[in-house]
């Protein structure tokens, strides 16, 4: 199996342009995570949804949105990119909110 | 507030020498401890957690964690390191679905 797949591998934007990461998992897991790693800063969560259907806040979640409407998608969009946005985003799913969570191999997002 | 502290940014050991990477915590009522991994240009993978039970948790890799309640920690160990042990790890804490990590601490095994 695939596991959890990003799309795209790297991107760079214009700053104010709009863009959507795209992950997708086909563990029928159904929890789901966006996070942004940072230097130094670790992982910050974005957003997470715990089953389809359903979203809530993380972290850092201002800027960006996100939508489930079924089990394996899960993308994350960036309605008018700023600089401050520059980062490696990580996708992950969890078969419950308790178990280990499983990463994609990231998006490297440059905003110039 | 909840949070995860990893002290040290940085971890040097010799090859076949005993490894410790410090984790200490800060998560209300019982957490849920997870160590990940993550080498160059690649996602986290899982190593290990703690859920409840038996306070030293073994993982992947040869890998093992203690956790402390007293001195809220879960530091990673393992008994002899090598140099494939590089990488970047990171510490984290569960409440519900929202995972707290560690900034990271990266581990350079020398041969």
């Amino acid at each position: 199996t695939a596991g959890i797949t990003q799309a795209p591998t790297s991107q760079i934007l214009a700053a104010g342009r709009s863009m959507t990461l795209r992950c997708t998992q086909d563990m029928r897991h159904n929890a789901m995570y966006w996070y942004r790693q940072d230097l130094g800063l670790g992982l910050r969560l974005i957003h997470y949804s715990n089953t389809a259907g359903t979203t809530g806040k993380g972290e850092v979640p201002d800027g960006y949105s996100v939508s489930r409407a079924n089990t394996d998608d899960f993308p994350l969009t960036l309605a008018s990119a700023v600089p401050s946005q520059t980062s490696v985003y990580f996708c992950a799913s969890s078969a419950e909110g308790d178990n280990e969570q499983f990463f994609g191999p990231g998006t490297r997002l440059t905003v110039l | 507030a909840q949070s995860v502290a990893q002290p040290e940014d940085q971890v040097n050991v010799a090859e076949g020498n005993p490894l410790t990477v410090k984790c200490t915590y800060s998560v209300s009522g019982n957490p849920y401890l997870f160590w990940y991994v993550q080498y160059p240009n690649r996602g986290l993978q899982f190593l290990l957690k703690y859920i409840t039970g038996d306070n030293l948790v073994k993982g992947s890799y040869g890998f093992e964690a203690e956790f402390n309640k007293s001195q809220t920690s879960f530091h990673l160990k393992k008994p002899s390191a090598l140099v494939s042990d590089s990488a970047l790890y990171f510490c984290a804490g569960r409440r519900g679905f929202k995972t707290i990590f560690g900034a990271g601490t990266r581990l350079f095994v020398k041969a």
